[in-house]
């Protein structure tokens, strides 16, 4: 079964620009949520989708959002870059509770973002 | 609010022994999950080990095992025998139950933890 498939890997913008990944999660699985992993916060919680719909949200301004199409493939999208949006971007399915007894995450290889 | 507290930035390990990180988590939802992952230089997420909160035993897996303790909100990771390759970044996560179908994973800061030849 292949894995949660993320891209691009890397890319490099610009402040101001805006920028969209992509996730395809593991087939079967309808939860995906994504991450922001830098050195100084760690791993932070941007949002999840189920259905295509956001159940969840982190505590990121407006500028970062994200939608979840019928095949469960999610984008992420961070309009008007600040330097700081620099980070590893983390996605990751998931089989909800209760159909899964752990409910963890499968996590693709993430894309590296740097805003210069 | 939910919170998971990793206490040990980094931590130097001999090949071969036994090494313990530690986790601590503040919590008020009696159900919750508890997971560590591995993240190695390549940087992809590798799940380890899950411990439930009703679980009655200790989880282990291979060479990891979590010594959960209830009452004192820990749960720590137990590698035996280390390896060259266990050479990573750990991190300890919690999942918190939103409502009935509906959760999210959280993460402690992580542990650095090199494994010495």
């Amino acid at each position: 079964k292949a894995g949660v498939t993320q891209t691009p890997r890397y890319l490099i913008k610009t402040r101001g620009q805006q920028v969209t990944l992509s996730c395809s999660p593991i087939s079967g699985h309808r939860s995906v949520s994504w991450y922001q992993q830098t050195p100084g916060q760690g791993l932070q919680f941007l949002f999840e989708y189920f259905s295509e719909t956001q159940r969840n949200k982190g505590n990121f301004p407006g500028r970062f959002s994200g939608r979840q199409f019928s095949n469960s493939r999610s984008e992420m999208n961070v309009s008007t870059l600040e330097l700081g949006d620099s980070a590893l971007y983390l996605c990751a399915s998931s089989v909800t509770l209760p159909e899964s007894e752990t409910g963890e995450l499968f996590f693709g290889e993430g894309s590296r973002l740097t805003v210069l | 609010a939910q919170k998971i507290t990793q206490t040990q930035p980094g931590m130097f390990v001999q090949e071969k022994e036994a090494v313990t990180l530690d986790c601590t988590y503040d919590t008020s939802d009696p159900s919750y999950g508890l997971f560590w992952y591995k993240q190695p230089s390549s940087g992809e997420m590798i799940f380890l080990i899950y411990q439930g909160s009703y679980d009655q035993q200790n989880a282990t897996e291979g060479r990891y095992s979590l010594n959960f303790q209830k009452a004192r909100k820990s749960a720590n990771l137990v590698i035996s025998a280390s390896q060259l390759g266990d050479s990573a970044m750990y991190f300890c996560a919690m999942r918190e139950v939103l409502y009935s179908s509906a959760s999210k994973i959280i993460f402690g800061s992580g542990t650095r933890l090199s494994i010495r030849p």
